[in-house]
């Protein structure tokens, strides 16, 4: 099942806050966390493993609640570089799946960031 | 260069035709694979290949074939191209288990079926 992400869209002025967030119907092994620009490939952010470590680049953080089999990434004080779509993937927790090899991607977050 | 290329970036073909789409990478990642990127749908695995001769199915396989007979290269295999296989295609890999690691981008193939 693919990880519900939301909010779908979000807009946000220069300086603002924003977070976003990742869902899973089922126990989770790790959250990874993508940036892709227009027309460009997705590109890394950070990966959260098991554990609910929170992790941080940047002005970019993520967290990851296992027993609510979510994850969650703030970006503070954004800036106009932060604009793209947002992915979160996942992978299934190894109690429930042999194979954590695979990551399920969220439809994404368009992140809107204006002057 | 180093990293990982795709070919062609852009294709155009015909309904019941064959395309194979490449993906070679450089860096001896042990892990590839194949995505599709749809309007509302994200980035969907159709295969991916945790080492050369392994490969297994992701979420949408069907109608794709592939193969992995050098660790560099993962080519991507449209049997019979249909208009639903109008997308997006990108290639990624990783050094190890895809799920620990980051994996790194192609920059895409854009197919059109007609």
């Amino acid at each position: 099942q693919q990880p519900v992400q939301s909010p779908q869209a979000v807009i946000l002025r220069e300086g603002e806050d924003a977070v976003i967030n990742c869902s899973s119907s089922k126990a989770l092994y790790s959250v990874h966390w993508y940036r892709q620009k227009h027309g460009e490939a997705p590109v890394f952010l950070m990966i959260l493993l098991k554990g609910g470590e929170q992790k941080g680049h940047e002005k970019i953080s993520a967290s990851f609640n296992e027993k609510k089999q979510q994850s969650s990434l703030y970006l503070t004080a954004s800036q106009l570089s932060y604009s793209g779509t947002y992915f979160c993937g996942t992978s299934p927790s190894p109690s429930l799946s042999y194979n954590t090899d695979k990551l399920i991607f969220g439809t994404g977050t368009r992140l809107q960031v204006f002057p | 260069d180093a990293g990982i290329t795709q070919s062609p970036r852009y294709k155009i073909t015909e309904t019941g035709r064959q395309v194979t789409l490449m993906c070679h990478q450089t860096w001896s990642h042990s892990y590839m694979f194949w995505y599709r990127q749809d309007l509302g749908h994200g980035l969907r695995l159709i295969y991916y290949s945790a080492a050369a001769d392994i490969t297994d199915k992701g979420e949408v396989p069907d109608g794709y074939v592939v193969s992995r007979s050098k660790t560099e290269n993962f080519p991507l295999t449209l049997e019979s191209a249909t208009r639903s296989q109008t997308s997006v295609y990108f290639c990624a890999s990783s050094e190890r288990q895809g799920a620990s690691y980051e994996q790194y981008f192609g920059p895409g193939t854009r197919l059109t079926v007609t």
